[in-house]
């Protein structure tokens, strides 16, 4: 099965302007999380997805975030404007959701970096 | 509330000698427990699991068993290749909540020929 597709793997920005990442999870999987992971870190949760709507997403800075997921297959993490804390990579994982044992599949990331 | 704790790296090891890692969760339910690696570059891929209390999860000559009485789940492999070298993260996910996932900080392991 195809894994899990983020784009870009990278991206280079200056404080204050905006920024865009997509995901494709794996086909059939109901579950979509968008996470934070600074360097030296383990992924810190941003929001979670169950089909097209929100499980979670308390941990997601509101002000500057925003996270969609049309018709509960790709989903799109924006930050605008970006500050220079938000460097990291971010990671979209997928999960087939169907039952405690189902873990998470994750795409290879989208590092972005804050000037 | 749902936590894991990882033994702090960085850990160098030689060639063909014995890891573990230690991780220890806390959890307000039964959570289900998982080691994923990272190789650089990468993101973060299945290594093992284990969903209930005394169940080994095993992968590529990586262990590890849910012991539910000391609340850990620690890696282990007998003897580690120069490409074991990654950061292993342990993580727990709480079904009963929507199977939200909680990772650990990360042990990155370097393995020296």
């Amino acid at each position: 099965e195809a894994g899990v597709a983020q784009s870009p793997r990278y991206k280079i920005i200056e404080k204050r302007q905006s920024v865009a990442f997509w995901c494709n999870p794996i086909s059939g999987h109901a579950t979509l999380y968008w996470y934070q992971q600074i360097l030296g870190q383990g992924p810190k949760l941003l929001i979670q997805f169950q089909n097209n709507g929100v499980v979670d997403d308390s941990q997601l800075p509101k002000d500057r975030f925003s996270a969609e997921r049309l018709k509960g297959v790709d989903s799109t993490l924006k930050i605008q404007p970006a500050k220079l804390e938000d460097s990291a990579v971010y990671l979209c994982a997928s999960s087939s959701h169907r039952d405690r044992a189902s873990p998470l599949h994750f795409g290879n990331g989208t590092r972005l970096t804050v000037t | 509330g749902n936590s894991v704790t990882q033994m702090e790296g960085p850990v160098t090891l030689s060639e063909e000698a014995f890891l573990t890692i230690n991780c220890t969760y806390t959890a307000t339910g039964y959570p289900s427990l998982f080691w994923y690696v990272q190789y650089p570059g990468e993101g973060l891929q299945l290594l093992l699991k284990a969903t209930k209390a005394d169940d080994k999860g095993s992968n590529k000559g990586f262990e590890a068993t849910y012991r539910k009485e000391t609340t850990s789940f620690h890696l282990e492999k007998g003897s580690v290749q120069v490409s074991d070298s990654a950061v292993y993260f342990c993580a727990l996910s709480d079904w009963d909540t929507g199977n939200q996932f909680y990772f650990g900080t990360g042990t990155s392991l370097t393995v020296i020929p």
